[in-house]
């Protein structure tokens, strides 16, 4: 079953602006991780935030964690041309690692 | 010097045909995994194998078979292709017990059954 939902489920934005998704999820879980999938190639792991967590930063990434609301948000300064993607949430919940993915935000960002 | 590499990248056939994938990691890790990206990039986990042995087996036909020979290596095999298992199948891998669970990600094989 579906864990996560995203939204918006598009965004286009002009470069230098920033970008913002958010994540809903439904169950309690241990740690919530976003992903990025370039047009016909895998997924990169872009930050992983636990349960006990609230923000974290890496680079011009920020993502928050609201476990009471179960949402998350993925914040991208400064966006740049290379940053258009389609972003994943994915949760893990329980002990096998089991990643249980959104749909899917696809981020345009024009130059 | 790939990480995870899968292999064929393309594969095309017709249905009723079987077919295997193949996918390799060198990255060390214990655990790997296949997922299934539909042509609404939906991503579904299919199976994950923990030194070898199966730890996740979701709802998935029979008819694909994962084996794991070594730790490095997780194939998987599917009997009597259908339409409907025209898709993007990655492989991804991580190491349990690290407290960090991140998944490393093949580039996809993309099947398309015709």
């Amino acid at each position: 079953s579906q864990q996560g939902e995203e939204d918006p489920q598009a965004l286009s934005i002009q470069e230098g602006e920033n970008a913002t998704m958010n994540c809903s999820y439904k169950t309690s879980i241990n740690n919530l991780q976003w992903y990025r999938q370039n047009s016909g190639r895998g997924l990169v792991h872009l930050i992983l935030i636990r349960s006990n967590e609230r923000e974290k930063h890496s680079g011009r990434l920020r993502v928050t964690l609201d476990t009471s609301k179960k949402s998350s948000s993925l914040l991208i300064t400064a966006s740049r041309a290379a940053d258009t993607a389609s972003y994943f949430c994915a949760t893990v919940a329980g002990a096998n690692s089991k990643l249980t993915f959104g749909k899917g935000i696809t981020l345009s960002v024009r130059p | 010097d790939t990480a995870v590499s899968q292999t064929p990248k393309y594969l095309v056939t017709q249905m009723g045909n079987d077919k295997s994938i193949k996918c390799e990691q060198n990255l060390g890790h214990d655990t790997m995994y296949w997922y299934k990206q539909d042509s609404k990039k939906f991503l579904k986990i299919m199976f994950s194998y923990n030194n070898k042995e199966l730890i996740i087996n979701e709802t998935v036909p029979n008819r694909f078979s994962p084996k794991s020979p070594d730790k490095a290596h997780l194939n998987l095999h599917i009997n009597s292709l259908e339409l409907g298992d025209s898709a993007v199948y990655f492989c991804a891998s991580s190491q349990l017990g690290t407290g960090g669970e991140t998944q490393y990600f093949g580039p996809g094989t993309r099947l398309l059954v015709l």
